[in-house]
């Protein structure tokens, strides 16, 4: 079974650019989870995808970030206009819906490293 | 809001000693789970272990083993018999449950643990 993806690994852009980074999640998970983090400090939630739907978005930082699901499978991130400050991990993860607490695990992707210039 | 603190940035032990990493989080809730997840370098973060607040038993995954004391708030991952392999950057991590509707994880800052030939 294939893992969580995530495209690009790296991505290097200039202030004021757009980037769009991509999650793939695990086939058949409902969840997908975003999440960030910024050198040294702790990886911290953005937001909260069920199906197609945004269940919470209490992380996002500004709205420069885009988020979407079309379909309810893979989603995309995107910084638009990007600011130095938005340079960090991306963390993609996926888990089952879960059912009286269980199957909670999630799985994160490798990540993307954004760098903005 | 939910808190982890984890206060050791980086630690280094001997292979095949045993090794305490330390978190402590901060909750008004009863009812929550507790997590270590490890990032080995390049590589996917994944779960090591788990831990369920409603049970007393600390919980146990081979040479992974939990203290969890709920009324301290402390959760600590013991790794035994220490091997190459778990160099890595370890995440404590707190949720809610599921049905509390709120599925986020909250991460501390990571111990980065490196055994030593």
């Amino acid at each position: 079974e294939a893992g969580v993806t995530q495209f690009p690994s790296h991505s290097v852009i200039e202030k004021g650019q757009t980037v769009t980074l991509r999650c793939d999640p695990i086939s058949g998970h409902d969840n997908l989870y975003w999440y960030r983090r910024v050198m040294g400090k702790e990886i911290k939630f953005l937001l909260h995808f069920v199906k197609e739907s945004k269940q919470d978005e209490s992380g996002m930082p500004n709205n420069r970030f885009l988020a979407e699901r079309t379909g309810g499978t893979y989603s995309t991130l995107k910084v638009q206009p990007a600011e130095l400050e938005d340079s960090g991990v991306y963390f993609c993860a996926s888990s089952p819906l879960s059912s009286g607490g269980a199957r909670n695990e999630q799985f994160f992707g490798p990540g993307t490293r954004l760098t903005v210039l | 809001a939910q808190t982890v603190t984890q206060s050791q940035p980086e630690m280094s032990v001997q292979e095949a000693e045993t090794v305490t990493l330390s978190c402590t989080y901060d909750t008004s809730e009863n009812n929550y789970y507790l997590f270590w997840y490890k990032q080995p370098p390049s590589r996917q973060m994944i779960l090591v272990i788990r831990q369920e607040a409603y049970k007393q038993q600390n919980a146990t995954e081979n040479r992974f083993s939990v203290n969890f004391q709920k009324a301290a708030k402390s959760f600590s991952l013991k790794i035994s018999d220490s091997q190459l392999g778990d160099t890595a950057m370890y995440f404590c991590a707190f949720m809610n449950p599921p049905n509390f509707g709120n599925e986020k994880l909250t991460f501390g800052t990571g111990t980065r643990l490196t055994i030593i030939p």
